[in-house]
């Protein structure tokens, strides 16, 4: 298995629900990411997970909670959004976090609509 | 400024022409890489380069690490090829949890 999955693949929400997304990987990797991608942009980092501990968080407002289960998991809980939140949510990881000599691979995203 | 510039913003070719799109980078990087997302799709890693060239079918990347310089290109286009190709630098040590994303060159070849 060399992909990374996601799902769902769309999303719609009202302002007032709860929703997560949800990544996997079987890889081995030890380092998960959470990008946000707003159209015809490059991917603006959210979180990065690196052996299942939050390493990185971007000043992501508390509406969006990361969690990682286990090694093979990331999900992203999501409550209360915001229409500007609508957005297409990618999930990447990585064999290691901290070297620099190995790849990212990248999930299909979720695409997010928040009415 | 930022700190990785791509150019062109937009190409449109026909097919079969021999595209090439640029990237600079202005801090010190350990590896570098090229992606691909087409219209309301993922991201595909194309390489992840630290010196010289690689070759991937139709695709090339190469990279000058004195000159602060890459280019990608593309033998032979096809119309399956339009897609945003994003260059995104990796900073030493720290640093290297992060990609460094420049904003995309956007390429549509026409049959």
């Amino acid at each position: 298995d060399t992909e990374v999955t996601q799902t769902p693949k769309h999303l719609v929400m009202g302002m007032t629900n709860k929703k997560s997304l949800k990544c996997e990987q079987h890889m081995g990797h030890r380092a998960m990411y959470w990008y946000k991608q707003k159209a015809k942009k490059p991917p603006e980092l959210m979180f990065v997970y690196s052996y299942e501990k939050l390493s990185i968080n971007e000043s992501v407002p508390s509406r969006f909670s990361p969690e990682c289960p286990n090694s093979s998991l990331l999900n992203l809980h999501l409550h209360a959004l915001q229409p500007e939140d609508s957005a297409l949510y990618l999930c990447a990881s990585r064999p290691l976090a901290f070297s620099s000599y190995n790849e990212q691979f990248f999930g299909p995203g979720t695409r997010l609509t928040v009415l | 400024k930022n700190e990785v510039e791509q150019s062109p913003q937009n190409l449109t070719a026909q097919e079969g022409e021999f595209i090439t799109i640029n990237c600079s980078y202005s801090v010190g990087i350990s590896a570098l890489h090229w992606l691909q997302q087409h219209p309301g799709g993922g991201i595909v890693s194309l390489f992840m380069l630290s010196s010289g060239k690689k070759k991937h079918g139709r695709l090339i990347a190469t990279i000058n690490i004195q000159e602060k310089h890459s280019s990608l290109h593309i033998t032979a286009s096809h119309p399956r090829d339009s897609a945003v190709y994003t260059c995104a630098v990796r900073k030493p040590h720290q640093g290297a949890q992060k990609l460094v994303f420049g904003q995309g060159t956007r390429l549509t070849i026409n049959p």
